[in-house]
């Protein structure tokens, strides 16, 4: 079971848009920054969102991020075939275990 | 831009101890901004914070890894690395280094991962 809990899959055709969601509690996202990443099929995570809502450089602004109380979104426009791929949410739990947590991750498919 | 690199063995015996090294290039392991991390993906599975390293040595672990994880840094070979100890068949997973940006919780660059197997 992960700290951070995402639905387990999501789709929508291409040129559409999807919302990604990820909800944790006053302990990790209500007091921390949320980042998010994407993992294409057999590669490693790429850091797509970082402090809540701030884009490394060279990632498109079809990507976008929020937070809001203890949950956050990851919203992708104009879906592309690329864009398939499991994405994760991430922050810091400051609970007694402190660390890193991550959610469960969200398959996107592009039908 | 920095680059990260995991090296160790591929496969490991039961109950004996895992070793992995990130090398690091494109920027100092000593540089104050970054600390650095360990990231696990069992096969199938989602991602799983180990822990991280700052440049000072504080260490940080996942507090149900935390008697069997070790993560230390040399500074002289620009390498941090990863020691996890009494692996069991839970333990095979693909092991990711990153640098982490400790003071906003995100791992900036990532290796490309290594698939350790632990067998019995």
């Amino acid at each position: 079971q992960s700290v951070l809990t995402q639905p387990p899959s999501v789709s929508a055709a291409p040129g559409q848009n999807v919302t990604i969601s990820c909800s944790g509690s006053s302990s990790n996202i209500g007091n921390n920054y949320v980042s998010w990443y994407q993992q294409l099929p057999g590669t490693a995570p790429k850091l797509l969102i970082h402090d809540n809502k701030k884009r490394p450089s060279g990632i498109p602004d079809r990507f976008s991020g929020s937070k809001s109380g203890t949950s956050a979104t990851l919203d992708i426009t104009g879906l592309q075939t690329g864009d398939e791929a499991d994405y994760y949410c991430g922050t810091w739990d400051s609970s007694l275990s402190a660390g890193g947590v991550f959610g469960g991750g969200t398959k996107l498919t592009v039908l | 831009q920095l680059q990260l690199q995991e090296s160790g063995p591929g496969l490991v015996k039961s109950s004996e101890t895992l070793s992995l090294t990130c090398t690091v290039s494109g920027g100092s392991i000593s540089n104050t901004d970054y600390h650095w991390g360990w990231i696990r993906q069992a096969p199938g599975k989602g991602l799983e914070w180990i822990g991280s390293i700052s440049y000072s040595r504080t260490t940080y672990y996942k507090s149900s890894l935390k008697s069997r994880v070790t993560i230390s840094v040399d500074t002289s070979k620009n390498q941090f690395s990863l020691k996890l100890s009494s692996v069991t068949a839970a333990d095979t997973a693909v092991y990711y280094c990153a640098n982490w940006v400790a003071n906003k919780a995100y791992f900036h660059h990532w290796g490309q991962g290594t698939l350790v197997t632990v067998s019995s």
